[in-house]
Order: structure tokens, then sequence, then C-alpha cells
């Protein structure tokens, strides 16, 4: 099956503090990833759909310019926290889809990173 | 908007069976039903598609009653592996590849 991997699975930082978080699929070409946030017994509330090789689409709420996403390849997007705050603490989790092997649209999702803001 | 998932927990002994529903306001192209262990990533179970089409676990069925925009998921004869919290997650037709999770169900399966 298809495999995401994410790095790093965990993060501690200061406040004010820029994290970067990649997002890369193992076995397949992924033209579209997906990241999430997810605080405890919540449900995943999705931030942006990065699309390989142009700018990301943010949903309603999140701010592009704390939340930087770069889909610089089909395999690779990463996820830029800038100037880090304590509200940011959360677990983060990317997906991707393999549209080649499946025309379905099942995403396959990263181990995902906890991201802790002190 | 969030689709609406119910009951929120659910405990079983091993064994029983139960049922998780997940209802949406707006027309669904396909439902995608997910498992996450604490502390984990989700893991993909099953996706209904409109029309009919299925594809996903052996051991776990669902169903998609386009009517009523609602998707079901069922457990039989849980086991101990079924613990966890279950996610539903919507794709509506007009919102392209995205999906909308509804609330969880947390579920857990007793000796």
């Amino acid at each position: 099956g298809a495999v995401v991997s994410q790095h790093p699975s965990r993060v501690i930082c200061k406040s004010g503090t820029s994290v970067k978080i990649e997002c890369r699929s193992l076995d397949f070409q992924a033209t579209t990833m997906f990241w999430y946030r997810q605080f405890p017994k919540q449900s995943l509330m999705l931030m942006a759909t990065s699309n390989e090789g142009s700018k990301a689409t943010y949903e309603q709420g999140v701010e592009k310019d704390k939340f930087l996403i770069n889909h610089a390849s089909l395999t690779l997007s990463t996820l830029t926290v800038t100037s880090a705050h304590p509200e940011d603490s959360s677990f983060y989790i990317c997906s991707a889809r393999d549209i080649v092997a499946s025309s379905y649209n099942e995403q396959f999702f990263g181990p995902g990173t906890r991201l802790t803001v002190l | 908007q969030q689709p609406v998932q119910s009951p929120q927990a659910v405990i079983l002994r091993e064994g029983e069976d139960a049922v998780i529903n997940c209802s949406s306001s707006k027309a669904l192209y396909s439902v995608h039903w997910y498992r996450q262990k604490h502390g984990e990533a989700p893991v993909f179970l099953m996706i209904l598609l409109k029309g009919g089409e299925q594809k996903g676990h052996d051991k776990i069925s669902a169903s998609f009653n386009e009517k009523k925009q609602q998707s079901s998921l069922y457990l039989t004869a849980s086991q101990l592996s079924y613990s966890g919290t279950y996610f539903c997650g919507t794709e509506w037709i007009a919102a392209g590849n995205k999906l909308t999770f509804g609330g969880g169900t947390r579920v857990l399966v007793k000796p």
C-alpha cells in the first residue's frame, strides 16, 4: 500500500521560532497533498491543500503567512509554522493521494508531527 | 460544515456489533472511513462512492444512502483491535478532492 512519511515525529520549540515539517510519499507520486491539524480528542481539521508546482489552497481562517506550504516535487510537501506560539501546539498530519494506482480518492496519512511550543 | 457522526462513543464487549452513522447536510460524492488509535495517524478503512461502488476492508462493511446523504459503518463481531476513534470523511460534489471529517466516534471494545 501507499506509504507516507513525516519528519520530525515530535518537536519542541521556543515561542517565536519557526518549525518545518516534511511530508513525503515514499512509493508513489502525489500531485496533491493535504495538511491537517488535530487538537486532543478532536477531529482532523483541513488547513490547506498542497499542489505540486503551484500555490497551496488554504481553508478559511488559516493564515497563509503563518503556515507556509511548499510542494516542490511530486513526493515532498513541507509545512513551515512561522513564529510559532503556544496556541500553535497541536498534532499536524499530512496525507496524499496516489492518483496513478487508484482512481478512488483514498488518502493515505503520514504518522503525524506533535508540535509543542513553549 | 462538518458531517455529523453518531454516536459520539460506544463501549462493546468482544464479539458484539455496533453501527456508526455519518450524516451530511450537503450532497455527497463519496464517504471515507478511517480509524485512529491514540497518538497515531488515521488508517484508511473504506470508501463508498456515489453510485454504489465500494473499496475497503474485508471485515468491515458500510453503506451509503444517497437519498439521506448518510453513511453507516458496521462493526461486526468486534475484536479488541477495533478499539479506536472512527472518523468519516466526506467529499462533497462541488468541493473537489478535499475531505471534511466528522467529529469522530470513540469505540472501546472490552474483553
